[in-house]
């Protein structure tokens, strides 16, 4: 059971270059989340998606773009690369009910710098 | 408002002591959970527990426990003999139960713990 996939682990880029981070989960998790962590800053949320098709902002989406095309993939797009991007990105799921509502399950995170 | 707010940034310990991690929570919600994850210098963010606002009992899972407190609004992790491998970051996190979406799930900044052989 892989459960939540982050690639890639790390990346640089060069300011105004484009990139995605990819995002897949084989638990059937409707709810799928992005977030970044900055350093003594604990995490933010970016996008979230509550299901295939569906998609909303979350506290710090701009610059961002995301799609749900799929109940596994949900990939974050960076458009136009920024220095103020460089942080952690964790995706994240979570199932809608039982014992694993509201419960998150990590990827292992993509480090990106941009400079 | 909800906030979380985990005083405490870093702690030192020497392994086989006991340590405390503090977690404060503010929401006017009256059907909460209450979280805790654990980041270990590897880098990925793991589930500890999750605690509804109903369930005021202590939960204890080997050498980890929780002590939630609503009179005092804490979710307090008590780590006993401690070793190497606990040295990590743990965050406290918030969300309202009605909150099935986490949108508006609040993160405490962390405590960083070292604990030296």
């Amino acid at each position: 059971n892989a459960g939540v996939t982050q690639t890639p682990k790390f990346r640089i880029l060069k300011i105004g270059q484009s990139m995605t981070l990819q995002c897949t989960q084989d638990m059937n998790h409707n709810y799928m989340y992005w977030y970044r962590q900055d350093p003594g800053m604990g995490l933010k949320l970016i996008y979230y998606s509550v299901g295939a098709g569906i998609t909303d902002k979350g506290e710090v989406p701009n610059g961002y773009n995301v799609s749900r095309s799929t109940t596994e993939d949900f990939p974050l797009r960076l458009e136009l690369a920024a220095p103020s991007q460089t942080s952690v990105y964790f995706c994240a799921s979570s199932s809608t009910g039982g014992s694993g509502a509201n419960v998150l399950t990590f990827g292992a995170g993509s480090r990106l710098t941009v400079l | 408002a909800q906030k979380v707010t985990q005083a405490q940034t870093e702690i030192s310990v020497v392994e086989k002591e006991d340590v405390t991690l503090d977690c404060v929570y503010e929401t006017r919600d009256t059907t909460y959970y209450l979280f805790w994850y654990k980041q270990p210098p590897s880098g990925e963010l793991v589930f500890l527990i999750r605690r509804n606002s109903f369930d005021e009992q202590n939960e204890i899972s080997g050498r980890y426990s929780w002590n939630f407190q609503k009179s005092t609004s804490s979710f307090n992790f008590t780590i006993t003999a401690s070793q190497v491998v606990d040295s990590a970051v743990y965050f406290c996190a918030l969300s309202a139960a009605r909150d099935g979406n986490n949108r508006k799930l609040i993160w405490g900044l962390g405590t960083s713990l070292a604990v030296n052989p």
